[in-house]
């Protein structure tokens, strides 16, 4: 079953920590992306990769790292700077990430997302 | 710049109602626009989309049509069931230099009842 894994399901911060949240596809997708989602809000960009070992800041960048050593692996870092975490990250991929894509390639799927809570 | 903007909700209707959920943009160009669902707890699934001028998405029962002279994209379904009961996102596809991102909507949760 090809798709999007995002782990855990649920995740606990302590004040001043730093947390990894995991994605991982097997749709051999160029593109990965990192949003974040708030009660009654639409999803906000932080972070989007268009190919291995490239990435670039989204709207919301702020408080947040990533990586992109691998295709199929997308991790995300909550760090101490990010004051308020508390909310849903969801991951996506779609085959490609370059403007001009259309059709089948420009669409991004989800993994089942990740609440982070702070303690 | 790109914006999209959604009815506010909640939408509540009866079984077999028929829905519409609508969604204008704002957008340079010509984006490629979307309408994904959420269910409770649940990640975002892709329902339709359209990429030009008067296409027309379907799925599941869901239609939506690319309607460039009104900046429209409004999610229609002639009988709604209990099951249809979720949070729907309206997103446009922008061109920002080389990369190509979503702008979503706030969303609109719809609540269908016996």
């Amino acid at each position: 079953d090809g798709g999007i894994t995002q782990s855990p399901k649920y995740l606990f911060r302590k004040e001043g920590q730093n947390v990894t949240l995991s994605c991982e596809q097997n749709l051999n997708h160029d593109a990965m992306y990192w949003y974040r989602q708030d009660p009654g809000q639409g999803l906000r960009l932080i972070y989007y990769s268009q190919i291995v070992n490239d990435f670039q800041k989204g709207d919301i960048a702020e408080g947040y790292s990533v990586s992109r050593e691998k295709k199929e692996s997308f991790p995300l870092t909550v760090t101490s700077a990010q004051k308020n975490p508390t909310a849903f990250y969801l991951c996506a991929s779609s085959r490609s990430g370059t403007s001009g894509a259309r059709g089948g390639q420009e669409t991004q799927y989800f993994g089942p997302g990740t609440r982070l809570l702070v303690l | 710049g790109n914006s999209v903007t959604q009815m506010e909700g909640p939408v509540t209707l009866s079984e077999e109602a028929f829905l519409t959920i609508n969604c204008t943009y704002t957008a340079t160009g010509y984006p490629s626009l979307f309408w994904y669902v959420q269910y409770p707890g649940e990640g975002l699934q892709l329902l339709l989309k359209a990429t030009k001028a008067d296409d027309k998405g379907s799925n599941k029962g869901f239609e939506a049509t690319y309607r460039k002279e009104t900046t429209s994209f409004h999610l229609e379904k002639g009988s709604v069931q209990v099951s249809d009961s979720a949070v729907y996102f309206c997103a446009l596809k922008r061109n920002t230099g080389t990369a190509s991102k979503l702008t979503f909507g706030t969303g609109t949760r719809l609540q269908v009842t016996l």
